[in-house]
């Protein structure tokens, strides 16, 4: 059974940093294409970052640009996102999920960690 | 930036009830859309892919159509495990956007 795991996650002031990782438990590896995705408290879905599998290719979405960072290490099956200059408007569950396809779906998903920017 | 427009945003259905949502896209997305279910503290759950193929494992209940632009989820018969948000997405560009959800509540 596929499992991503986020942690990371907490509480941090406006203009902290955060750094999130997602593990994938899957005994082979895939390196399939990964994303982040937020959903603030009671709202809806925000596609946040995507990187494809060997890393090499990175997106973000407007709201996070210049401030997000996405990366992997794949030899840790690990996928992270540093988050920086944060705002009150960051505050969310991020979830990570995998993608069979560059751009993809999102096939799994992780539990999601909170991120409270207070 | 693709938008993705969803409706209805609530929708209020009986147990056997024929359930439609609708995604419009502001362009073309060639087929590059996902249904995604979530239920109250959990994360999202692909159901279709690629407009209307349908995950593995989901029930045949669950259905998707539609093309260029226009975009539709349709679940047969509803049943009590499917009281839940619903999401569409689109995968056409590296920048995914998502429909803004629809929530089935119990009628």
């Amino acid at each position: 059974e596929v499992q991503l795991v986020e942690s990371g996650g907490g509480l941090v002031q406006p203009g902290g940093s955060l750094r999130l990782s997602c593990t994938d438990s899957r005994i082979t590896l895939n390196n399939y294409a990964m994303a982040w995705v937020r959903q603030a408290p009671g709202k809806g879905l925000e596609w946040v970052s995507g990187i494809s599998g060997s890393g090499g290719r990175t997106y973000y979405a407007d709201s996070v640009e210049g401030r997000f960072t996405i990366s992997r290490d794949n030899s840790k099956r690990t996928l992270y996102l540093q988050m920086n200059s944060l705002r009150a408007e960051d505050t969310a569950t991020y979830y990570c999920a995998d993608q069979k396809g560059f751009p993809g779906s999102l096939d799994n998903w992780g539990q999601g960690t909170l991120v409270t920017v207070s | 930036d693709i938008q993705m427009t969803q409706s209805p945003s609530t929708l209020s259905a009986s147990v056997g009830d024929r359930v439609t949502i609708t995604c419009r896209a502001s362009q073309t997305i060639n087929n590059y859309l996902a249904w995604y279910q979530q239920k109250p503290g959990k994360a999202p759950k692909l159901l279709i892919h690629r407009a209307s193929t349908l995950e593995s494992g989901v029930p045949s209940r669950f259905s998707g159509s539609g093309s260029e632009t226009e975009f539709t989820l349709t679940i047969s018969s509803l049943q009590p495990d499917d009281f839940a948000s619903y999401y569409c997405h689109q995968y056409n560009t590296y920048s995914g956007t998502f429909g803004q959800g629809t929530k089935v509540e119990i009628k």
